[in-house]
């Protein structure tokens, strides 16, 4: 089945710095990336997604590159504000018939 | 509602009691997914439903876990008898479609098992 592997485990940076974060896959089928955000507490949020069929796609302060010869993808978020402190997720999707496989997580303290 | 509902929010359980965790996803969602996440972890898979068919439940860790949807929309996890590592946080998601499209999440249910 679809492995995914996330680096850094946990990322500080100072306010208005870049951020990024990446993921490896393991499964060439998968053709779904999408990047969820987590507040402590709180439920996780879509916040960009990517399919294979594109090698990068942006909005606003956050893009996201995919090499699919490579099987890796990457978020990278440009000018960090101190909200956008929490742990980021990527996933996997082999399939539309296949659930997502999350990364462990990556922890971002933007600091002011 | 407008989102995925999860109830209840917080729920403790002395080992060896049985548990039952609900999750109410968006109307219309063909595709409904627990998850089960442990502290500071990514949330790990657990089983997948379209409409009413459990189609995977490859991720439930033992059968003392059990799912269903008998409708096609509210579901139900119930753990039996439930042990100390079961303690996590139940994540359950929905998605318009079969997959590759957006999963709304609940705020989860977090288990404490005593």
């Amino acid at each position: 089945g679809e492995n995914v592997e996330q680096h850094p485990s946990t990322l500080s940076v100072q306010e208005g710095d870049s951020a990024v974060i990446k993921c490896t896959y393991s499964d060439s089928a998968s053709n779904y990336f999408p990047w969820y955000k987590q507040e402590l507490g709180k439920r996780p949020q879509l916040i960009i997604d990517i399919r294979s069929n594109v090698g990068e796609k942006k909005d606003q302060r956050i893009a996201v590159t995919l090499n699919k010869t490579a099987k890796h993808f990457s978020l990278h978020i440009t000018e960090t504000q101190p909200e956008d402190s929490a742990v980021y997720f990527c996933a996997a999707s082999p399939s539309g018939n296949t659930p997502l496989v999350f990364g462990k997580g990556t922890r971002l303290s933007v600091i002011a | 509602g407008a989102g995925v509902s999860q109830s209840p929010r917080y729920k403790v359980a002395k080992r060896g009691q049985d548990v039952a965790l609900r999750c109410d996803p968006i109307s219309g969602h063909v595709s409904l997914f627990w998850y089960q996440q442990a502290l500071g972890q990514g949330p790990e898979f657990l089983t997948y439903f379209q409409n009413e068919a459990q189609l995977d439940k490859s991720g439930l860790p033992s059968d003392r876990f059990f799912a269903e949807r008998p409708e096609g929309s509210v579901s139900t996890l119930k753990i039996q008898r439930t042990q100390q590592e079961d303690s996590a946080v139940y994540l359950c998601a929905s998605s318009v479609d079969r997959g590759n499209t957006e999963a709304f999440f609940g705020q989860g249910t977090r288990l404490t098992v005593v």
